[in-house]
């Protein structure tokens, strides 16, 4: 699986978008790019992924560039309850073992 | 409401006195894995099972065996636990089709001493 390099911290205003940057110059084409997150020694829980179109959900939106070399995970409206690790895993699909490949992901603080 | 479970939640204990981490999950998932989680070495994988009866090794297994019985159920077994298995153990299922997203359980803190 492709290496992710994201920043070590982030902070946000609550109220505003937050948006995670994630670095994957080493993507290749059957690699999907997942985001997870984990909120204080929780279970990490996922949030949204994508292969190489803008996806949105419930929870986020996450925009992947041209050449799929790097993704931002966007978060429209943060709130306090966000402040967590934000962790940007590539992977390919399938395969013999679903493991994840956690690095060490970016600390989002949502201040009031 | 889908989820995965585990049981104890917190557990200390000490060397060599065999214990066992249970792990559920109610959404009929085919793969299932057991992760430890580590200050500066994030989450490796010690275990992982693609369906019942199949079961293989993650990337740190040693000093930990699993089981799966049932579909459901994926233990974890500390035969002889050390204090460098204190940790922070999160399992986890997901499908082996569609999106394969992967659902965490809420995680079991054990304290060898």
């Amino acid at each position: 699986d492709a290496k992710t390099t994201q920043p070590t911290s982030m902070d946000c205003a609550e109220g505003r978008a937050a948006n995670l940057p994630c670095n994957h110059s080493t993507i290749s084409g059957n690699e999907y790019v997942y985001w997870y997150r984990q909120i204080h020694s929780q279970g990490p829980q996922y949030i949204i992924h994508g292969l190489k179109n803008n996806e949105t959900n419930e929870m986020a939106s996450l925009i992947i560039t041209e050449d799929r070399k790097s993704s931002t995970l966007i978060l429209p409206h943060a709130t306090l309850r966000d402040t967590a690790v934000y962790y940007c895993i590539v992977r390919s699909w399938g395969g013999s073992n679903y493991k994840l490949t956690f690095g060490k992901g970016t600390l989002l603080t949502v201040n009031p | 409401e889908a989820q995965v479970t585990q049981n104890p939640r917190y557990l200390i204990t000490v060397t060599g006195k065999k214990l066992t981490v249970t792990c559920s999950q109610n959404m009929n998932h085919e793969y299932m894995s057991w992760y430890r989680q580590d200050p500066g070495l994030g989450l490796r994988q010690i275990y992982y099972s693609m369906n019942v009866e199949v079961t293989d090794k993650g990337d740190v297994p040693e000093g930990y065996k699993v089981s799966r019985k049932e579909k459901r159920n994926f233990p974890l077994i500390l035969e002889s636990p050390s204090p460098n298995q204190t940790s922070l153990y999160f399992c986890a299922s997901s499908t082996t089709s569609g999106r394969d997203t992967q659902y965490f359980g809420p995680g079991t803190r054990l304290t060898v001493l």
